[in-house]
């Protein structure tokens, strides 16, 4: 099974917005409203940031959100700060398994 | 709160099997279904499979031929086997609650399992 595309990088400036894209196919993030989206800062274990496309976890700041069209899916963060930087990784149910995305390297300038 | 800790050898032999135990704390274990997911040195994460405590497994179809999860109720844990391992294995062993939703909320801090002779 391939993993999801995601941009290797992307970057803004503190009080910005950036969208990471995670695309798939239709037997993945196309097919079913399981997309979710990972922080992960080095030596960390991942955060859960976004689940169910666009559902947020108690805690994460409402300056993140996801949505999802056709087989891309994506992570949008407003108001981009310091601590976001970070690597993030798109996931999505495929069907019989979880696949996740390589992730990419967000870089706040 | 929910914590979770992986423990098991760091490093281990080409052809031998890898074998990692999660210990969840401040939940049962009967709550959630509980997952493994691995990232090798410099790449992405990668599902592995998934364990719910009656005994529901789900693996990666990558790995289904190599990899066994189970659970101890009784002491509030959940296990992964990886056998045949080679240098590809080389990464770091997260455990998680959550299964093929994607949804996973609680890991531990992982573990890196280093595979070489």
């Amino acid at each position: 099974q391939s993993a999801l595309t995601q941009p290797r990088s992307v970057s803004g400036s503190p009080g910005q917005s950036v969208t990471i894209s995670c695309t798939g196919t239709s037997s993945d993030v196309g097919g079913y409203n399981f997309v979710s989206w990972y922080q992960h800062h080095p030596v960390k274990a991942p955060r859960l940031m976004i689940y169910d496309v666009s559902q947020r976890p108690s805690g994460v700041p409402d300056r993140f959100s996801g949505s999802k069209s056709g087989n891309t899916a994506s992570l949008t963060i407003s108001g981009l700060q310091a601590e976001d930087e970070a690597d993030y990784y798109c996931c999505s149910y495929a069907g019989s398994y979880t696949v996740f995305g390589g992730g990419t390297r967000l870089t706040v300038l | 709160q929910v914590q979770l800790q992986e423990s098991g050898p760091g490093l281990v032999k080409p052809s031998e099997t890898l074998s990692l135990t999660c210990t969840v704390s401040g939940v049962s274990i009967t709550s959630y279904y509980w997952s493994w997911i691995r990232q090798p040195p410099g790449k992405g994460l990668e599902y592995i499979g998934y364990i719910f405590y009656s005994g529901i497994t789900n693996y990666n179809p990558s790995l289904k031929s190599r990899v066994t999860i189970s659970v101890d109720t009784s002491n509030n844990q959940f296990s992964l086997k990886l056998s045949s391992v080679t240098a590809a294995d080389t990464a770091v062993y997260y455990c998680s609650s959550g299964y093929y939703t994607g949804k996973f909320d609680f890991w531990g801090q992982g573990t890196l399992v280093t595979v070489s002779s």
